[in-house]
């Protein structure tokens, strides 16, 4: 089966930094996507990493480990607007699983002031 | 940037009826469409692939004679819960891929279904 792996729930401080790690164990692999999804709305992207190593974009970055199964979202200078769910999800190989995502259970971040 | 929506953004039904979801691409053409469901707190559940011109590929365990998709042309596919119940009621969120080598999914707004 397919298993991704996430913490529930995160707290942090405004202007702090927050990693969000993710574990993945699943039957085929063809890159890594991070979504951020507000209550009631659809994910929004951010990151797709698809080979090892760090990609930074503004105030987030995504890191990948392919032979580890494990990657990680960085927030920087949180702000309050970030309190959202994280969503870490694999894209399947394979002509049969063209585009399809398996998801994880998602983060809820909480930012405080 | 790529925009797909999502019709009706949200539905109230009765228990036992039907119900259509619309999903589309506005600004360019999708080959292929996901349907996901998601319960509160929960995260995305990957229902259905749909295919422009062909049937629907469903993940174990969900029913395609209750969920029917049709993806009729590559801008349209729809989504139909026939017969609802109460545990169907859901937030059911769509989304498009535009080409097999594109990675990225463009995301719809999400509908959300209550069955009463």
């Amino acid at each position: 089966g397919q298993n991704i792996d996430q913490p529930t729930e995160m707290t942090a401080t405004e202007g702090a930094i927050v990693q969000i790690n993710c574990t993945y164990q699943t039957s085929g692999f063809n890159g890594l996507f991070w979504y951020q999804q507000h209550a009631g709305e659809a994910p929004t992207f951010l990151s797709y990493n698809v080979l090892d190593g760090l990609e930074e974009k503004g105030r987030f970055s995504s890191f990948l480990s392919r032979s580890k199964g494990y990657s990680y979202l960085l927030l920087k200078e949180l702000q309050m607007k970030d309190s959202a769910s994280y969503l870490c999800a694999v894209r399947m190989h394979g002509s049969s699983n063209t585009g399809k995502l398996i998801f994880g259970q998602g983060t809820t971040l909480q930012v405080k002031p | 940037g790529a925009v797909v929506s999502q019709h009706p953004s949200w539905v109230i039904c009765k228990s036992g009826t039907s119900v259509k979801i619309e999903c589309r691409s506005l600004d360019f053409q999708a080959t292929t469409m996901f349907w996901y469901r998601q319960f509160p707190k929960q995260s995305l559940m990957l229902m259905a692939t749909s295919n422009e011109g062909s049937k629907a590929t469903y993940e174990q365990g969900v029913e395609k004679d209750k969920f029917l998709i049709n993806h009729a042309s590559l801008t349209l596919s729809t989504l139909t819960v026939t017969s609802a119940h109460p545990e169907d009621s859901s937030f059911y969120i769509c989304s498009a891929l535009a080409s097999s080598s594109s990675y990225e999914q463009y995301f719809g707004p999400g509908t959300r279904l209550t069955v009463t």
